[in-house]
């Protein structure tokens, strides 16, 4: 099945720990993106990468760290400097169509809950 | 920043009738929109996306978009209970081969009661 799988679906953060949410895309796509979003609230930008090597901030950087070695990998780590990280962490990828345009689609994980111990 | 606005809701409607969400953009050269719908708990999926003037319909969903307004809307005909979720509507001003972000505004709740 092809698919965007987040993992772990719950994490527990002690104090001054570096936490690592883990995604992985076997859709080939070529654009990744990490949101954050807190109750009641829409999506937050993190992080996205529209190439291997290479990643750009969103709105609420701080605190987070990304890398992309791999076209299906984009883990997300949750710093000490994030103090309130508590909220749930989507996923999404996105491509182009066959004729090289971007209609800029983005498919989702299930999501990573993080909770602070 | 871009903003995306949505009817703040929530909204409630009875079965079998027309749910209207609204959403507003205020960057005038955004290009494609789009709605999501979200469960409780769960991540977005996507039910409409529309890149043109006018209207697009896809079984009882309907997506209008008027961007001179700078306005897009989803329609739920004949509204049934299991249409009860957060629909997200989120705009993107990149084109071409851009694989750009996505603005997503907060979400509207909409409950359908039997």
């Amino acid at each position: 099945d092809g698919g965007i799988t987040q993992s772990p679906k719950y994490l527990f953060r002690k104090e001054g720990q570096n936490v690592t949410l883990s995604c992985e895309q076997n859709l080939n796509h070529d654009a990744m993106y990490w949101y954050r979003q807190d109750p009641g609230q829409g999506l937050r930008l993190i992080y996205y990468s529209q190439i291997v090597n290479d990643f750009q901030k969103g709105d609420i950087a701080e605190g987070y760290s990304v890398s992309r070695e791999k076209k299906e990998s984009f883990p997300l780590t949750v710093t000490s400097a994030q103090k309130n990280p508590t909220a749930f962490y989507l996923c999404a990828s996105s491509t182009r169509t066959s004729g090289g345009l971007a209609k800029n689609i983005q498919y989702f994980g299930a999501g990573t809950r993080l909770s602070v111990l | 920043q871009k903003e995306v606005e949505q009817n703040s809701g929530p909204l409630s409607v009875p079965e079998g009738a027309i749910a209207s969400l609204n959403c507003t953009y205020s960057d005038r050269v955004s290009q494609s929109f789009f709605w999501y719908r979200q469960y409780s708990g769960k991540s977005p999926e996507l039910i409409m996306s529309i890149y043109s003037n006018g209207d697009k319909e896809d079984g009882r969903f309907t997506a209008q978009l008027n961007k001179a307004s700078q306005y897009v809307s989803l329609l739920i005909r004949d509204s049934q209970p299991s249409d009860s979720a957060t629909y997200l509507c989120a705009v993107t001003a990149d084109r071409g081969s851009t694989l750009g972000r996505l603005y997503f505004g907060r979400g509207t709740q909409l409950t359908v009661w039997p």
